[in-house]
């Protein structure tokens, strides 16, 4: 069955370095997503991205985040200057069509990236 | 914002015994979706439901869509080891592409 892929599984760093997470969404899929789930808490959105660009953004999606898609398989969230409270597991996720209505536009997420900041 | 209360936060029950949850919500969602996390893992979908009223099962579990669209229940029959987990709720709002997730329900299961 097609699945989403991270990498890292888990990264530790330190407060104010940059951090790249990295994710391949399903090959036929076009719609891709970053949410974020903080210990023990709710998973929440982050941002969508469509047809190379942002389509729906989030408060918690500051300047300090950036999503890029570098090539046609990859899908990368970029946090600028890590603060502790970015430490979180970070799920990427992807759909074949705009969420909603039928079975074809379900979300499809990944394992998650926890990200660790000291 | 959008949000969705799940309830109960937290369930040990004896295993073969029935599971039910629910979400409910001050506003109206499109899709309901309910998903399912195991540890160090990311949300599995169980089961989409995408019209006011509508029932839909898989396997062990059946999931309706309210039919004032601001809630959803979940529940799992006879239930096994394997159910053990954190149940998602998470809505979808007309012309949205943000999910809203619930709390999430924490399944623990006594053999």
């Amino acid at each position: 069955e097609p699945e989403v892929t991270q990498t890292p599984s888990h990264q530790v760093t330190q407060m104010g370095q940059e951090v790249i997470l990295r994710c391949v969404p399903i090959s036929n899929h076009l719609y891709f997503y970053w949410y974020r789930q903080i210990l023990g808490q709710k998973v929440e959105f982050l941002v969508s991205f469509y047809n190379n660009e942002i389509s729906e953004k989030s408060e918690i999606f500051d300047d300090q985040f950036s999503v890029e898609r570098p090539d046609g398989s990859n899908f990368t969230l970029k946090i600028r200057s890590t603060k502790l409270e970015d430490s979180a597991m970070y799920f990427c996720a992807s759909s074949e069509d705009f969420p909603g209505g039928s079975g074809a536009n379900v979300l499809t997420f990944g394992a998650g990236s926890r990200l660790t900041v000291l | 914002g959008q949000q969705l209360n799940q309830s109960p936060q937290s369930m040990f029950i004896q295993e073969g015994e029935d599971v039910s949850m629910n979400c409910t919500s001050s506003s109206i969602f499109n899709t309901w979706l309910w998903y399912k996390q195991d540890p160090g893992e990311g949300p599995v979908l169980l089961i989409a439901l995408y019209k006011a009223g509508e029932l839909t099962s898989n396997g062990r579990l059946t999931a309706q869509f309210g039919i004032t669209r601001k809630d959803s229940f979940l529940n799992i029959s006879a239930s096994i080891p394997s159910d053990v987990g954190i149940y998602f709720c998470a809505g979808l709002i007309q012309g949205a592409q943000k999910l809203v997730f619930g709390q999430g329900t924490r399944l623990t299961i006594n053999p």
